[in-house]
């Protein structure tokens, strides 16, 4: 079956750097996707890879091994207003999107 | 980017009612569209692809008859809850590929439609 894995919640300090980690057994792959999704929001696009390595985009970063069916979403200089849910997706052979149950990431002040 | 609008944000309806929630590709035409359901604290979950001038194709488990889909034309998809129940009460958020930017598989979403039947 098709499964994506990532933690429930992670806690972290403004000002710091947090890894969200997301690993995925899939039938096929045509590309990784993270998305931001705050409460009661829809989710909003953050990152795609497609090739392994480091896409980096502000103060995110999106990192992918297709060899090992791993990602992370990598964010620095952590706000307040970064609490939210982090989604991992993945594009199947299909075409399809294969979604993680989400990261809810918690900041402190 | 591309923007999606949804409506209604928000609908509260009797149970046995139905309820019309619409998904709009406002700058760009969108031949597929996707509607989601999300529970709380839950991930999305893929309910159907929309397609313009097509039947829709539903995941399954599914119900087509109780989830019925309407894409008459190429900017608007429209998800029709009939008979609504409790237990349908969820967030539905529906979702479009800009092809025409390239497809990167970037989804841009509406802003989601709360569902509450009482």
């Amino acid at each position: 079956g098709q499964n994506i894995d990532q933690p429930t919640e992670m806690t972290a300090t403004e000002g710091a750097i947090v890894q969200i980690n997301c690993t995925y057994q899939t039938s096929g792959f045509n590309g990784l996707f993270w998305y931001q999704q705050h409460a009661g929001e829809a989710p909003t696009f953050l990152s795609y890879n497609v090739l392994d390595g480091l896409e980096e985009k502000g103060r995110f970063s999106s990192f992918l091994s297709r060899s090992k069916g791993y990602s992370y979403l990598l964010l620095k200089e952590l706000q307040m207003k970064d609490s939210a849910s982090y989604l991992c997706a993945v594009r199947d052979s299909n075409y399809q999107l294969i979604w993680g149950a989400g990261t809810k990431l918690i900041i402190k002040p | 980017g591309a923007v999606v609008s949804q409506h209604p944000s928000w609908v509260i309806c009797k149970s046995g009612t139905s309820v019309k929630i619409e998904c709009r590709s406002l700058d760009f035409q969108a031949t597929t569209m996707f509607w989601y359901r999300q529970f709380p604290k839950q991930s999305l979950m893929l309910m159907a692809t929309s397609n313009e001038g097509s039947k829709a194709t539903y995941e399954q488990g599914v119900e087509k008859d109780k989830f019925l889909i309407n894409h008459a034309s190429l900017t608007l998809s429209t998800l029709t809850v009939t008979s609504a129940h409790p237990e349908d009460s969820s967030f539905y958020i529906c979702s479009a590929r800009d092809l025409g930017q390239g497809d990167t598989g970037e989804l841009f979403f509406g802003e989601g439609s709360r569902l509450t039947v009482l």
